[in-house]
């Protein structure tokens, strides 16, 4: 059974912590990751990961796909109240994305 | 703004009745999913259309149904609604099926008391 798995389920950190958010799956089709992000309404796309070892980045986010050992990345530097919310990482096999259930991350000021 | 819209964004019905949720994809895209997010669950895999016709099936209900249309809007029918039903539905599409990113609507919350 196609599965994708996030840890930790919930993290809190201070502001300007840096965070890593780990996603694993097992796929029979994998066809790219993806990374979004959630608060309270629609998720909104980060990254889109197809080939390891490449470094996706966007301002303090950066994430990167280990296709060998079936796993993925995605770290926040300098972390801001802005950044709370649930990370979610899904695997498209071809004909359907399967999400992980999450990691819901609270920054302090 | 993602340009995929939903309709309607709350809806409250009661136990045994039947709603429609509607979704227009954004301009060009040929494909359309399905998901249902309850409060304590992830988002569940329902159904992927593309061009009109069914690819993919999640753990969808036998008292769900789903179609695509040829505007390529899509439709999701929920009937002898129970109150588990109640969650947000989010209809996302996508314009290229192998390597594409998937573009949410802003949900339809349905609520069944």
């Amino acid at each position: 059974e196609d599965k994708v798995v996030q840890s930790p389920l919930s993290l809190v950190v201070h502001e300007g912590d840096t965070v890593t958010l780990n996603c694993s799956y097992e796929v029979t089709n994998f066809r790219s990751l993806l990374w979004y992000k959630q608060e309270k309404k629609a998720p909104t796309f980060l990254f889109m990961l197809t080939s390891s070892g490449i470094e996706k980045k966007s301002g303090r986010l950066s994430s990167i796909l280990d296709k060998k050992e079936l796993f993925s990345i995605l770290n926040i530097t300098a972390t801001q109240t802005g950044d709370s919310a649930v990370y979610l990482c899904a695997v498209n096999t071809g004909n359907q994305f399967y999400f992980g259930t999450g990691t819901s991350l609270t920054v302090i000021p | 703004d993602s340009g995929v819209t939903q309709t309607p964004k709350h809806l409250i019905t009661a136990t045994g009745q039947r709603v429609t949720l509607r979704c227009s994809p954004r301009s060009g895209d040929l494909s359309v999913y399905w998901y249902q997010q309850s409060l304590d669950q992830g988002l569940q895999f329902l159904i992927h259309y593309y061009n009109g016709e069914e690819r993919a099936k999640g753990n969808i209900l036998e008292r769900f149904s789903a179609q695509q249309f040829p505007d390529l809007h899509s439709e999701l029918n929920l009937s002898s609604l129970e109150l588990g039903d109640s969650a947000l539905y989010f209809c996302a599409s996508s314009g290229q099926v192998n390597t594409g990113e998937l573009f949410f609507g802003e949900g339809s919350r349905l609520t069944v008391l």
